[in-house]
């Protein structure tokens, strides 16, 4: 009930095309999904975040859509630029929680052709 | 900027050696944590700690122990290495109630011969 599962593995997309990326969860605790960006060589970093209280967050191409009833969310990038090649992870939390923990994703391998 | 420091980027060492991996964060964060990445699956936790001397065990933490002396300092032990314990270590922090925002260092890449 703690897991966070993340597809696809890898994707690869041309450039100016849309990426997405799909996360699923089970436990209904979780109030705070993250996503974090990782480009080789470095750590991740907080890319986006959303709460269960709205739909949709944007910023800039970047895009999260949330589906509370289905318990399912996803990374959107419009206008995919080969910058963007980096590795996605989904992530969820729960502020109520003291672990002060983040459950993360897999991963999924971007790749944007140029 | 917050900025989370690792003590190396590479390391070589040998079976059954003992391995300190150090970490240290610059804005007085409360929380640590020490996982590791492996390709497929994903960051798994290893240990996390909420204050100075305190630790947790987290989803993976055999063979591995954990120090925390000072608040901004968070190291991994592993106390005989073993050559499954080759990986990507990354070690993060956070602020208690911000928990979704973790701030990680830039990793030390471990092989075990």
């Amino acid at each position: 009930q703690q897991q966070v599962k993340q597809s696809p593995q890898s994707l690869i997309v041309q450039k100016g095309g849309i990426s997405i990326i799909n996360c699923a969860y089970e436990n209904t605790a979780f109030d705070y999904f993250p996503w974090y960006q990782q480009f080789p060589g470095k750590g991740p970093a907080l890319l986006i975040a959303i709460r269960p209280d709205v739909s949709e967050k944007k910023e800039g191409r970047f895009t999260i859509s949330f589906n509370k009833s289905a318990k399912q969310f996803s990374l959107h990038i419009m206008d995919s630029q080969p910058g963007d090649s980096a590795t996605y992870f989904c992530a969820a939390s729960s502020r109520g929680n003291r672990d002060d923990k983040i459950i993360f994703g897999k991963g999924t391998r971007l790749h944007i052709l140029p | 900027d917050v900025k989370v420091t690792q003590s190396s980027r590479y390391l070589v060492k040998r079976t059954g050696e003992k391995v300190f991996l150090e970490c240290v964060q610059d804005m007085d964060h409360e929380n640590m944590f020490w996982y590791r990445q492996d390709p497929g699956l994903g960051l798994r936790l290893i240990y996390f700690s909420y204050d100075v001397k305190m630790k947790e065990k987290g989803d993976i933490p055999e063979g591995y122990s954990v120090s925390r002396e000072k608040k901004e300092r968070f190291s991994l032990i592993l106390e005989s290495a073993s050559t499954n314990q080759t990986s990507m270590y990354l070690c993060a922090s956070s602020i208690p109630g911000q928990q979704e925002t973790q701030y990680f260092g830039p990793g030390t890449r471990l092989l075990v011969l």
